[in-house]
């Protein structure tokens, strides 16, 4: 019954390559997120979908590419992956935009070798 | 930047004993959370604070917040090993901007020694 639930949990590649991370929550939640948290453990928005409808997009490259087939899920697609991309990405959903809690996924870590 | 910044950034305690985390904003805000996490975990939301509130109570857990001076705290006591984890205060949405997004502050580790 696992409310924020993200595949894979670790995910090791070579630059160059394209690699996926899906996440699905089972909450019912309108809003759906993003999130890049480096190796210093900064936790940083990159994207925001409110009903599959894309609302935030902060300075994120555009090899990364969200998309939201449903309300229920969030997919990240990264393109021809550099080094610089190695971090933990965490996926988080509300049912009310920032004024509720975020419940977040426990995380894919993406090693780029 | 809005991000908020939290001291200490580490803290060594012994069970038993209270830990205090401060954390500090930039703008006004509509409310402030902290969440923990735990390691090779996502994090958890702890408390929610509104900007109309001025302290906040969640079993062990203490919040407090003062916007003029654009800070919170988080007091947990009678520290466990098991409340050993990294602490992050978040702030939003801006009131100014109407920037919608959530802002992580730099977290505090805390370690809770038996």
């Amino acid at each position: 019954d696992t409310a924020v639930s993200q595949t894979p949990k670790y995910l090791v590649t070579q630059m160059g390559n394209d690699k996926s991370i899906k996440c699905e929550q089972n909450l019912g939640h309108d809003t759906m997120y993003w999130y890049k948290q480096d190796s210093k453990k900064f936790l940083k928005i990159m994207f925001s979908y409110n009903n599959k409808e894309l609302i935030i997009n902060e300075t994120v490259p555009n090899r990364f590419s969200p998309k939201s087939p449903d309300k229920a899920h969030l997919n990240l697609h990264i393109n021809s992956l550099e080094l610089g991309d190695s971090a933990v990405y965490f996926c988080a959903s509300t049912p009310e935009g920032y004024v509720s809690p975020l419940h977040f996924g426990n995380g894919t870590r993406l090693t780029v070798t | 930047s809005q991000q908020g910044e939290e001291d200490p950034q580490a803290l060594s305690i012994q069970e038993g004993e209270n830990a205090t985390m401060n954390c500090s904003y930039k703008t006004s805000i509509n409310n402030l959370q902290w969440y923990r996490q735990n390691s090779g975990r996502g994090l958890v939301h702890l408390i929610l604070i509104r900007s109309n509130e001025r302290e906040k109570h969640s079993g062990r857990l203490r919040v407090t917040l003062d916007t003029s001076k654009k800070s919170s705290s988080l007091l947990i006591t009678a520290s466990r090993a098991a409340d050993t984890a990294s602490y992050f205060c978040a702030t939003g949405p801006d009131m100014n901007t109407g920037f919608q997004k959530l802002v992580f502050g730099t977290g505090t580790r805390l370690l809770v020694s038996p």
